[in-house]
């Protein structure tokens, strides 16, 4: 059972272009997260999806962000417009369908991340 | 704001030995889980044990295991018998989908 893919692994861009993120869930997963890591910092949330719905988007910036999950095909983070301090790791993670009244969550399993580069 | 802090930013263990890496997490919340996840070189995010609010059991995974005292807020997790490959960043996170991660614990097994 293949795990999360990412790509690209490495993505370097210039001030002021777009850069696509691309995230697979593991099979049967429907569930999505994507999570960005500053160097020496943790991992912040930034917006969790399921198929065609985004549930919980408080983390993402306001502006030039945005992020899909289609019925077909991976989820897409895209950032418009990119300035230097949108470098940095960009981690996805999935988990499997939550059960009927279940409020908590599953175990959310982690991609080998992005890393984007702005020069 | 729920915020999770590792006390630690920096640990190192002989191998074979046991360490204790802390955590200690705030939210008002009372349904959660909790998770150490292992970032090794590779930079991939590896999980290595997860704790529900809810049980007063502690988790255990092989070498791993983790000391939950849930009115202290504290999430502590001993590494036994540690090897060279446990080398890595090892991070905190608790939440329910959201995941609120700390800052880190770099431990580094020396031979």
């Amino acid at each position: 059972n293949a795990g999360v893919m990412q790509n690209p692994r490495h993505l370097v861009r210039r001030r002021g272009q777009e850069a696509r993120l691309r995230c697979s869930p593991m099979k049967g997963h429907s569930h999505v997260y994507w999570y960005r890591q500053l160097p020496e910092e943790g991992l912040k949330f930034m917006v969790y999806l399921q198929k065609e719905n985004i549930i919980d988007e408080s983390g993402m910036p306001k502006e030039r962000f945005s992020a899909e999950f289609p019925k077909e095909g991976p989820s897409i983070l895209r950032i418009q417009q990119v300035v230097r301090g949108d470098s940095a790791a960009y981690f996805c993670a999935s988990s499997p369908p939550r059960l009927a009244g279940d409020g908590g969550t599953d175990t959310q399993y982690f991609g080998p991340g992005t890393r984007l580069t702005v020069l | 704001a729920q915020t999770v802090t590792q006390s630690q930013p920096e640990m190192s263990v002989q191998e074979a030995e046991t360490v204790t890496l802390s955590c200690t997490y705030d939210t008002s919340e009372s349904n959660y889980y909790l998770f150490w996840y292992k970032q090794p070189p590779s930079r991939q995010m590896i999980l290595v044990i997860r704790q529900e609010a809810y049980k007063q059991q502690n988790a255990t995974e092989n070498r791993f295991s983790v000391n939950f005292q849930k009115a202290a807020k504290s999430f502590s997790l001993k590494i036994s018998d540690s090897q060279l490959g446990d080398t890595a960043m090892y991070f905190c996170a608790f939440g329910r989908y959201q995941l609120t991660f700390g800052k880190g614990t770099k431990l580094s097994v020396i031979p």
